[in-house]
C-alpha cells in the first residue's frame, strides 16, 4: 500500500534561515506528491504538488523536486519567516483521489 | 464563497454519547472526504464519497458512519462516543483535476472533539 514518511519535529529556527523538510514514499505505480500546510487553528491548504518525474513544485518560496529514483519529495525554502511557521505534511495520490499523509512536521520560526 | 465549512467547531462528549459533525461545501465538487487527525499521524482517512449517492470507507472508518445528504453536504456520526474518538476531524471536498491531473482538495477548519 500506500505510505509517506517525513521527518519528525519540531523544528525550530531562525527568521532567514534555510529549511529543509525530508520526504519518501512508497507507492504502487506512479503517485502525485503533494506539500500541504496547516497554520495555527486552521485547516490545511495546499502548498505545492508535483505530478511525475522530475517536476518541481514552487509556491511562496517553496520548492520541492519529485525524485523517483530516491522516492523523495524534499520540501525546501531559503529564507524562512516568522509567518511561516506551521506544520507541514506531506502526501501522495495515487490512481483514485485518496491521499495518504505523512505524519506533519511542526515548524517554528523565531524572529 | 466560503469554501467547505464544519460545524461544530468544539464538541465535548461522554462515553456512549452520538453526535453528528456536519460538513458543506459551496465549489460544487463531486467527491467529499472526512479525516481525523491525532498527534504524530497525520491525516487518516475514515470515509469518503466519490459522488453523490456513493460512500466508501477509509483507512479507519470503525464506530463512524456517513451520510451524503446532497452534493454539498456530507455527515459524519458518532453513534456511540469512546475516549478513542478523541481527535481533531477535517472535512475535505474535490473536483477531478485539469486535464487529468490530480485534484487538489480543500479542507474545513476542522472540529475538535473530546470524548470524556
Amino acid at each position: 500500500g500506500n505510505s509517506v514518511t517525513q521527518m519528525e519535529g519540531p523544528v525550530t529556527l531562525s527568521e532567514e534561515a534555510f529549511l529543509t523538510i525530508n520526504c519518501t514514499y512508497t507507492a504502487t505505480g506512479y503517485p502525485s506528491l503533494f506539500w500541504y500546510v496547516q497554520y495555527p487553528g486552521e485547516g490545511l491548504q495546499l502548498l505545492l504538488k508535483a505530478t511525475k518525474a522530475d517536476d518541481k513544485g514552487s509556491n511562496k518560496g517553496f520548492e520541492a523536486t519529485y525524485r523517483k529514483e530516491t522516492t523523495s519529495f524534499h520540501l525546501e525554502k531559503g529564507s524562512v519567516q516568522v509567518s511561516d511557521s506551521a506544520v507541514y505534511f506531506c502526501a501522495l495520490s495515487s490512481n483514485d483521489y485518496k491521499l495518504s499523509f505523512g505524519a506533519g512536521t511542526t515548524v517554528t520560526v523565531r524572529a | 464563497n466560503a469554501g467547505v465549512t464544519q460545524t461544530p467547531k468544539f464538541q465535548v462528549l461522554k462515553t456512549g454519547q452520538s453526535m453528528t459533525l456536519q460538513c458543506a461545501q459551496d465549489m460544487n465538487h463531486n467527491s467529499m472526504y472526512w479525516y481525523r487527525q491525532d498527534p504524530g499521524m497525520g491525516l487518516r482517512l475514515i470515509y469518503y464519497s466519490a459522488s453523490e449517492g456513493t460512500t466508501d470507507k477509509g483507512e479507519v472508518p470503525n464506530g463512524y458512519n456517513v451520510s451524503r445528504l446532497n452534493k454539498r453536504e456530507f455527515s459524519l456520526r458518532l453513534e456511540s462516543a469512546a475516549p478513542s474518538q478523541t481527535s481533531v476531524y477535517f472535512c475535505a471536498s474535490s473536483d477531478p483535476g485539469l486535464a487529468g491531473g490530480p485534484p487538489e482538495q480543500f479542507f474545513g477548519p476542522g472540529t475538535r472533539l473530546t470524548v470524556l
